[in-house]
């Protein structure tokens, strides 16, 4: 059964700040992998998506590496913002044809001024 | 458009009521799911369909009905929950299969609170 950690559950940093969230999955065996952000009582955001074959994806001040054979994959925010506050969330899907994601447990993130 | 869209934002609903969440997309995705999230946890899968047809039932109880009547919609049916059932329930759609990429869309969620 596939597991799947976030490390740190709660992160704060002050405003400027280059931080990197960590996603670990026990089963290497996946498909793609995809990054969320969540504030507080809303639906989640896609933020990138990173295929089995692909080593990171990039969008704006975000970029997501995948290590797939050691089962690891972060996302690294630059110059973080106090808009970046929010919960992040990673998921795997194991393969082309199956439908579930399997999230991890979240890191919430909070920017201060 | 990768907008997934859920109504209503609120629900409030008494323990013997009958009440419906909706979800509607226009991407053209032919997978569309209901997931359950509790406050400071990840989201649950409950349903997948897949091309319309229910492919995935996380034994989730009888008091919630899915429903999908077409490509575009999807419904739960809600009736004689209970107050450990209040949640945030979140509508997500993706391509199916075949097609490279399979991301998947959120919509905002509905807070549903059982009394």
């Amino acid at each position: 059964k596939q597991e799947v950690t976030q490390i740190p559950a709660a992160l704060s940093v002050p405003e400027g700040e280059n931080l990197v969230l960590n996603c670990s999955f026990t089963d290497s065996a996946i498909y793609n992998l995809q990054w969320f952000r969540q504030d507080p009582g809303k639906g989640l955001t896609s933020l990138l998506l990173i295929q089995s074959s692909q080593r990171e994806q990039t969008s704006g001040r975000l970029n997501a590496s995948l290590d797939k054979s050691s089962g690891r994959s972060t996302l690294y925010i630059a110059a973080s913002q106090p808009g970046d506050s929010a919960t992040y969330l990673c998921a795997v899907r194991k393969s082309r044809t199956a439908s579930k994601l399997t999230f991890g447990t979240g890191t919430r993130l909070q920017v201060t001024l | 458009d990768t907008e997934v869209t859920q109504t209503p934002k609120h629900l409030v609903m008494g323990m013997t009521n009958k009440k419906s969440l909706k979800c509607e997309q226009h991407m053209g995705h032919r997978a569309m799911y209901w997931y359950k999230q509790k406050a400071k946890k990840p989201p649950e899968l409950m349903f997948v369909y897949s091309y319309e047809k229910l492919s995935i039932n996380e034994s989730v109880p009888s008091r919630f009905s899915p429903e999908c009547p077409n490509s575009s919609l999807l419904n739960l049916h809600l009736h004689a929950l209970q107050p450990e059932d209040s949640a945030l329930y979140l509508c997500a759609s993706s391509q199916y299969g075949q097609i490279e990429g399979t991301e998947a869309f959120f919509g905002q969620g509905t807070r549903l609170t059982v009394v």
